[in-house]
């Protein structure tokens, strides 16, 4: 069973662009959480699906920031118009229930420059 | 406000000695509880997990954690530390059935 994956592991982006991370939970998988983490610092919780339904974005920015998980593929989070503040790892985790442990992937690594 | 608290940034211990890193946590209900470990550019293993039952959770790599009601806490611990068990480390709760809140982490240095 192969674990959360995610990619690109490492995305350079201008400010202004587009930044698109995906993430492929675990098989069996429908629930997929998004974190953030800046260097020597802990996770901070963005956003929570479900299968085609978003559960709770409260730690989302209001602007910029989307996420999805649709039907068919991989989650994707967007951050439109990046600025340097973006830069940081964006890690996804996956789980079977919304109560049970976390699968983490390796992590985007996004850079604006 | 529901919080986790880590409250060292830090903790250094010999190999084979014994190693405690603290949690302590602040929620309404009955808390789930997890530790996680991360090591350099990967994302987070999850160790072990309290939800229920008896208050010592036996987890990966030897570790184990006791949850502590009265005094609202859930430490990790190992018997003897090995150099490989140098990372960061997390302490994690869920609230509203769903959102995990992470502590800041602590970094274990263990020492040959």
């Amino acid at each position: 069973n192969a674990g959360v994956m995610q990619n690109p592991r490492h995305l350079v982006r201008r400010r202004g662009q587009e930044a698109r991370l995906r993430c492929s939970p675990m098989k069996g998988h429908s629930h997929v959480y998004w974190y953030r983490q800046l260097p020597e610092e802990g996770l901070k919780f963005m956003v929570y699906l479900q299968k085609e339904n978003i559960i709770d974005e409260s730690g989302m920015p209001k602007e910029r920031f989307s996420a999805e998980f649709p039907k068919e593929g991989p989650s994707i989070l967007r951050i439109q118009q990046v600025v340097r503040g973006d830069s940081a790892a964006y890690f996804c985790a996956s789980s079977e229930d919304r109560t049970y442990e976390q699968y983490f992937g390796p992590g985007t690594r996004l850079t604006v420059t | 406000a529901q919080s986790v608290a880590q409250p060292e940034d830090q903790v250094n211990v010999a190999e084979g000695n014994p190693l405690t890193v603290k949690c302590t946590y602040s929620v309404s209900g009955n808390p789930y509880l997890f530790w996680y470990v991360q090591y350099p550019n990967r994302g987070l293993q999850f160790l072990l997990k309290y939800i229920t039952g008896d208050n010592l959770v036996k987890g990966s790599y030897g570790f184990e954690a006791e949850f502590n009601k009265s005094q609202t806490s859930f430490h990790l611990k190992k018997p003897s530390a090995l150099v490989s068990d140098s990372a960061l480390y997390f302490c994690a709760v869920i609230i509203g059935g769903f959102k995990t809140i992470f502590g800041a982490g602590t970094r274990l240095f263990v020492k040959a």
